[in-house]
């Protein structure tokens, strides 16, 4: 069946440091990507995502890249912030459309 | 709605009763998900529907769980039984469609905790 793992956190980083939370999966076929967010006391909301191989998803300085060939899909961002702290997710969609979530890592980022 | 809606936000129980819960998803959202939050477990997968299809079951954990969706919107999540390994966050989502990469809008969650 389809998993995800990806790195344990908590991560903690400074202020404008560069972030990389790891992620890699196990899937049949061709599935959709995504990295959700979950910010203190809020919802889970879709971070970015991509549909095929060497696709790139990017939103608010975060990006991703869909590589099939090391079936990964790691997050990255240049410099963090403070309100960047918060649970990341990261997921795939294959063929039962139902997403299979990783369990999650935390990222605390301090001034 | 502006988003998904659960209720209650938090349910305290004692063991061995039941309880129901709701989640309104985004009006004309046909997907319809059930996920359980566990600490340190990530996010499982419980129940999906789908428009008139008969719903995905297969992540139910046992036959004390169960949910409906009446008239293609509003989704029940009852726990008949409850036991202190059900206490979790119950997550709901919606989507526009089933395609694989539409987005899935989530609610804040229902905290179930069992004494």
């Amino acid at each position: 069946g389809n998993s995800v793992t990806q790195m344990e956190g908590p991560v903690t980083l400074s202020e404008e440091a560069f972030l990389t939370i790891n992620c890699t999966y196990t899937a049949t076929g061709y599935p959709s990507l995504f990295w959700y967010v979950q910010y203190p006391g809020e919802g889970l909301q879709l971070l970015l995502k991509a549909t095929k191989a060497d696709d790139k998803g990017s939103n608010k300085g975060f990006e991703a890249t869909y590589r099939k060939e090391t079936t990964s899909f790691h997050l990255e961002k240049g410099s963090v912030q403070v309100s960047d702290s918060a649970v990341y997710f990261c997921a795939l969609s294959g063929g039962y459309s139902t997403l299979t979530f990783g369990k999650g890592t935390m990222l605390l980022v301090s001034p | 709605g502006a988003g998904v809606s659960q209720s209650p936000s938090n349910k305290v129980t004692e063991k061995g009763k039941d309880v129901e819960l709701r989640c309104d998803p985004i009006s004309g959202h046909t997907a319809l998900y059930w996920y359980r939050q566990s600490l340190g477990q990530g996010l499982e997968f419980l129940i999906y529907f789908q428009g008139n299809s008969a719903p995905d079951k297969s992540g139910l954990p046992s036959d004390r769980f169960s949910a409906e969706r009446t008239g293609g919107s509003v989704s029940t999540l009852t726990i008949q039984r409850t036991q202190q390994e059900d206490s979790a966050v119950y997550l709901c989502a919606s989507s526009l469609t089933d395609r694989i990469y539409t987005e899935a809008f989530f609610g804040q969650g229902t905290r179930l905790t069992v004494v």
